[in-house]
């Protein structure tokens, strides 16, 4: 069975702190993705990684990075958090092209 | 403008019924077309259709692709109230790297009364 798995199901922080969002999969799957979900926006690409090391912008890139050290890994980093930001956070993993996602449990973070 | 876009968003029936979802989309390196369930907690994969006409089932859902007119469906028979949840379609184009994120709707908020 794939398991996705993130750091926290909840979190809240301050608007202007550095927040890391962790994702691990233990499948051995190339390709990770990070997409936020929005009432009404539906799921939104931020960032995703086909290998180690490699990343490619998604379509809201904008005030996110991530970081892929180790294959299992894909962490999203908010530099200085702000309101706009609160929402719900999944990641997901891939074998390859043409293959699904698997989706972790989410991260619902609330920036104050 | 949306890539691809699901209708309805929202829809209640009656237990027994049957359902048929939709989803257009316009993009221009098609690869895929995925959809997902997503209950209160990640998506949870349903079909991957990627050649037109062929119809994908398991149980009581099904779904087909029609890539000229650019659009799938997802039906569902004999629903029951545990098929309640937001049914997601995403599109996932093809470049010149590895795999690509998904491109996805706002989803169909399915309500299956008793």
């Amino acid at each position: 069975d794939v398991k996705v798995t993130q750091s926290s199901r909840y979190l809240v922080k301050r608007t202007g702190e550095k927040v890391f969002l962790e994702c691990v999969q233990d499948m051995d799957h190339e390709n990770m993705f990070w997409y936020r979900q929005d009432p009404g926006l539906g799921l939104r690409l931020i960032y995703f990684s086909y290998d180690v090391k490699m990343k490619e912008k998604g379509d809201i890139p904008e005030g996110y990075s991530v970081s892929r050290e180790k294959k299992e890994r894909f962490s999203l980093i908010l530099e200085s958090a702000s309101t706009n930001q609160t929402s719900m956070y999944l990641c997901a993993s891939s074998w390859d092209q043409l293959t699904e996602q698997y989706f972790g449990p989410g991260t619902r973070l609330t920036v104050t | 403008e949306d890539k691809v876009v699901q209708s309805p968003l929202s829809l209640v029936v009656h237990e027994g019924d049957t359902v048929t979802l939709n989803c257009s989309y316009e993009v221009t390196n098609f690869r895929s077309l995925l959809w997902y369930k997503q209950e209160k907690k990640a998506p949870t994969f349903l079909f991957m259709l990627t050649s037109s006409g062929i119809e994908k089932k398991s149980g009581r859902l099904s779904s087909i692709l029609d890539k000229k007119e650019l659009f799938s469906i997802l039906n569902i028979t004999a629903t029951q109230t545990g098929d309640s949840a937001v049914y997601l379609c995403a599109v996932e184009e093809r470049s010149g790297g590895g795999a690509d994120g998904l491109t996805f709707g706002k989803g169909t908020h399915l309500i299956i009364q008793p």
